[in-house]
């Protein structure tokens, strides 16, 4: 079975500065995807970034990239120049071959001005 | 183009009764998919709705069932409903079946509040 874990159920970090949000995951399958969800206060779930498991280059989404260590089974998500609209809960997630999405607990960032 | 629709936004039931939920998907998406959001067990998958066949299913009750009609959209029922059921039902359509690799879009969800 798949599982996701974020250890960091909440951040802070000042306006225009840099974040870090952690994710483990464990799978069996070779094939498979990772996401990064926001979900705003207004409940809207809007899709981040996500990642190729065979594709090592880390992918990147203007302020957005990840560091995905595929040995390690991590996924971490990086937020550069963080703005107040990045305030939200962010949610790790991992996709296999049945297609469903399986999240983690999600953390609550918040961008303090 | 329009995004996904949830109707209702807010629903409150009383224990024991029955609710249903109704999405609609994007337009020319043919696949829909129910995840129920708490603040204990966070966000876990229902079901998963493709022309017209559930072809996928997570791990709930019977008490949970869907459907899905000839023009994508899809509703969710829960029957006897549970104070545990009080939840975010979050909808979310994708252009084809799901693997990997397809991406999905989700609604705004339902809030429902059983008392």
């Amino acid at each position: 079975a798949q599982t996701v874990t974020q250890s960091q159920p909440e951040m802070s970090v000042q306006e225009a500065e840099t974040v870090t949000l952690s994710c483990t995951y464990d799978t069996s399958e070779n094939n498979y995807y990772l996401f990064w969800y926001k979900q705003p206060p207004s409940r809207q779930m809007i899709l981040v970034i996500r990642q190729e498991a065979y594709k090592q280059q880390n992918a990147t989404e203007n302020r957005f990239s990840v560091n995905f260590q595929k040995a390690a089974k991590s996924f971490s998500l990086k937020i550069s120049d963080s703005q107040l609209g990045d305030t939200a809960m962010y949610f790790c997630a991992s996709r296999g071959s049945q297609g469903n999405l399986i999240f983690g607990k999600g953390t609550k960032l918040s961008v303090k001005p | 183009k329009a995004g996904v629709t949830q109707t209702p936004r807010y629903l409150i039931k009383t224990r024991g009764q029955q609710v249903t939920l109704s999405c609609s998907p994007i337009s020319g998406h043919r696949s829909v998919s129910w995840y129920q959001q708490t603040p204990g067990q966070g966000l876990q998958f229902l079901f998963e709705y493709f022309s017209e066949t559930q072809r996928n299913k997570g791990n709930f009750p019977g008490r949970f069932s869907g459907r899905q009609f000839s023009n994508s959209r899809s509703e969710m029922n829960v029957s006897t409903l549970e104070l545990g059921d009080s939840a975010l039902y979050l909808c979310a359509s994708s252009l084809a079946v799901l693997t990997a690799y397809n991406e999905q879009f989700f609604g705004p969800g339902t809030r429902l509040t059983v008392l």
